[in-house]
């Protein structure tokens, strides 16, 4: 059975630095891309940029180029999304998503309720 | 790039109505568009790919047409579960994957 599992909800004060995850199971792994997709409170889905793990090729919506990093470690079946410095809008669910080929995301992670505030 | 304008954004229902959601693009995006349910507090789900594919597991009153700027995605009879936001999402521009705004479903 496929699955995405993400780490848990992170409250975090602004300026901080934040690593979120994401492992997968089930398939293998480096065969697949990974994308981010980000949710703000009440609003709709962002797509972030995706990652593939076999070789670590990353690219980036460039809505967020500069403003997070993607990286894997495909020892450990893991993707990650971090940040160096935390706003208080990066207050969001975020999910990550098994890109299928290069069209659909067909498996979800559960999602990581990121929390900036003072 | 490529704007994707879901219309309604929001929609009222009865239990067994057709319900319909429309997806336009601001350019010609051949038949790679894709269709995804939100259930509230829940990740999406692939509903549809390649405008009407049906993804495994899916019940068949869901459904999806069109090509090029212009797609429907249709619920044949509203069941209560399906109370969700739906989203359409493009894959012509590679690498961008952009979604529509979302349009929430809800029983009349």
């Amino acid at each position: 059975e496929v699955q995405l599992v993400q780490s848990g909800a992170e409250v975090k004060k602004p300026g901080e630095s934040l690593k979120i995850s994401c492992k997968g199971s089930g398939y293998s792994f480096t065969s697949y891309w990974i994308g981010w997709v980000r949710q703000m409170p009440g609003k709709g889905l962002e797509w972030m940029g995706i990652i593939y793990p076999g070789d670590s090729d990353t690219r980036y919506s460039p809505s967020f180029q500069g403003q997070v990093t993607i990286s894997a470690d495909k020892s450990i079946s893991t993707a990650y999304l971090q940040w160096s410095s935390l706003k208080a809008s990066d207050t969001a669910m975020y999910y990550c998503a098994r890109l299928a080929g290069s069209s659909n995301f067909d498996y979800w992670g559960q999602g990581t309720l990121v929390t900036v505030s003072s | 790039d490529i704007q994707m304008t879901q219309s309604p954004s929001s929609l009222s229902a009865s239990v067994g109505d057709r319900v319909t959601i429309t997806c336009q693009a601001s350019q010609d995006i051949s038949n790679y568009l894709n269709w995804y349910q939100q259930k509230p507090g829940k990740a999406p789900k692939l509903l549809i790919y390649d405008a009407s594919n049906l993804e495994t597991g899916v019940p068949s009153r869901f459904s999806g047409s069109g090509s090029g700027t212009d797609f429907t995605f249709t619920i044949s009879s509203l069941q209560p579960e399906d109370i969700a936001t739906y989203y359409c999402q493009q894959y012509d521009n590679l690498p961008m994957y952009t979604f529509g705004q979302g349009t929430k479903l809800e029983i009349k």
